[in-house]
């Protein structure tokens, strides 16, 4: 069975700082790969996707940039982190198009 | 644009039924919908695809009204499990590949004892 992993869960930076979320998928090949962003009671907002190793497509311009650098890994980064950058970041993968999408267990990012 | 959810939230005695609509402006090709516990991931509940189907998952059924670019989210005899926030994520066009969505505002619900 197909399992996703996303980490750290909590992570505590300064603004200023360096960013690097990891997220893998296990158990299929070529998924297609999600970021997405929750701010606190809100919805969720796509950042990118990607369809193929080295292929992202970013939904909103922002301080962030992702990567695809094997077939089922999908790191978000960033160089500098704004305080804009606090949010709850949901990875998620799915198959084609009709699919589910399913959802890692989510990192808690605070800016200080 | 956001898909755009009602009522945002909810209040139910365990038993009671409930309702909650998705709305786009823009043309739907699928209506996924989801459950997010809070603190928690979303969980995947069901899809529809355009054509007017109806699906259920046990006391949980949507239809999806491709004409008026709306789908709605049924609870039946609910139960504490269904408290959480409900989203529909809306794919419009034939997105091939991506299966991209747009998720909609969120529908809070909670049931009470």
């Amino acid at each position: 069975s197909q399992t996703i992993h996303q980490w750290p869960a909590t992570l505590v930076q300064p603004v200023g700082s360096p960013l690097s979320l990891e997220c893998t998928v296990e158990g299929t090949s070529n998924p297609n790969l999600y970021w997405y962003r929750q701010a606190a009671g809100r919805g969720l907002q796509l950042l990118f996707y990607s369809v193929g190793i080295g292929q992202i497509s970013s939904e909103v311009p922002q301080n962030l940039s992702a990567s695809r650098p094997q077939d089922r890994q999908f790191i978000l980064s960033s160089k500098k982190l704004l305080l804009s950058d606090s949010g709850f970041y949901l990875c998620a993968w799915s198959m084609y198009s009709n699919q589910p999408q399913h959802f890692g267990d989510g990192t808690r990012l605070s800016i200080l | 644009q956001q898909p755009v959810q009602s009522p945002q939230a909810v209040i139910l005695r365990e038993g009671e039924d409930a309702v909650i609509n998705c709305s786009s402006s823009k043309a739907l090709y699928s209506v996924h919908w989801y459950r997010q516990k809070h603190g928690e991931a979303p969980v995947f509940l069901m899809i529809l695809l355009k054509g007017g189907e109806q699906k259920g998952h046990e006391k949980i059924s949507a239809s999806f009204n491709e004409k008026k670019q709306q789908s709605s989210l049924y609870l039946t005899a609910s139960q504490l499990s269904y408290s959480g926030t409900y989203f529909c994520g809306t794919e419009t066009g034939y997105g091939g590949a991506t299966n991209k969505l747009i998720f909609g505002t969120g529908t809070l619900l909670a049931v009470q004892p």
